[in-house]
């Protein structure tokens, strides 16, 4: 069965520092791999997806992901954090049938 | 331009109560899904509507209905609410079977419940 893991509940860096949330996915075949984002009180906005080709992608907001097949990885990176920038994340697999599979999502919190 | 609506935005109720939250979509789309988000527990899809007419079970049905009223509609039922349904809800929807697919799930902002 499909699944995703984030292996990072909570994660504090930074204003101005790098930043990357792991995400690992179990599927059969080759997935189509998203990246999420939720601000507080608000529901979910796609930062950047992946469904075949370069594995290097780019998203909204500086965000960039990298998908790596041997690892099952689709960790998520931006090169200098903004206070903006917290949130919870969700990482998700795309499943037949058009759902989404999520990971249990990472809190992001920014120090000034 | 409305996305997804859902409607109530917070709702309480006891243990044994009924109630039904709405979603409606005005962009067209043939799939619509309902969620739930739980701490350290991520979203757990709940039901789905792969097209108009059809539904389907998601990872945690028990305790739940739906509908799929027609295109733009997708209801959610609890029949007779229990503490563990305390959470927020979301609905989305998509456009499946598109070539390429999109893939991308739009999001209502989440409908709060309480059962006590």
């Amino acid at each position: 069965a499909q699944s995703v893991t984030q292996p990072d509940i909570h994660i504090t860096v930074s204003e101005g520092a790098s930043l990357e949330l792991r995400c690992n996915y179990s599927y059969g075949a080759t997935p189509y791999l998203f990246w999420y984002v939720q601000s507080p009180g608000q529901g979910l906005q796609l930062l950047l997806k992946y469904f075949s080709g370069d594995t290097l992608v780019q998203g909204i907001k500086g965000f960039e992901a990298e998908f790596k097949r041997s690892q099952s990885s689709f960790n998520l990176r931006k090169p200098s954090v903004h206070w903006s920038d917290a949130a919870e994340y969700f990482c998700a697999v795309g499943a037949r049938g058009g759902k989404l599979i999520f990971g249990q999502g990472t809190e992001l919190s920014v120090k000034p | 331009n409305a996305g997804v609506t859902q409607t109530p935005k917070f709702q309480v109720l006891k243990t044994g109560q009924s109630m039904t939250l709405q979603c409606a979509q005005d962009m067209n789309h043939n799939s619509m899904y309902w969620y739930r988000q739980d701490p350290g527990m991520g979203l757990r899809l709940i039901y789905y509507s792969a097209s108009e007419g059809t539904t389907d079970k998601g990872e945690v049905p028990n305790g739940y209905n739906v509908s799929r009223l027609n295109k733009r509609e997708f209801s959610l039922r609890l029949e007779s609410a229990a503490p563990s349904q305390t959470s927020v809800y979301f609905c989305a929807s998509s456009q499946t079977g598109a070539r390429p697919p999109t893939g991308e799930l739009f999001f209502g902002e989440g409908s709060r419940l309480t059962v006590l």
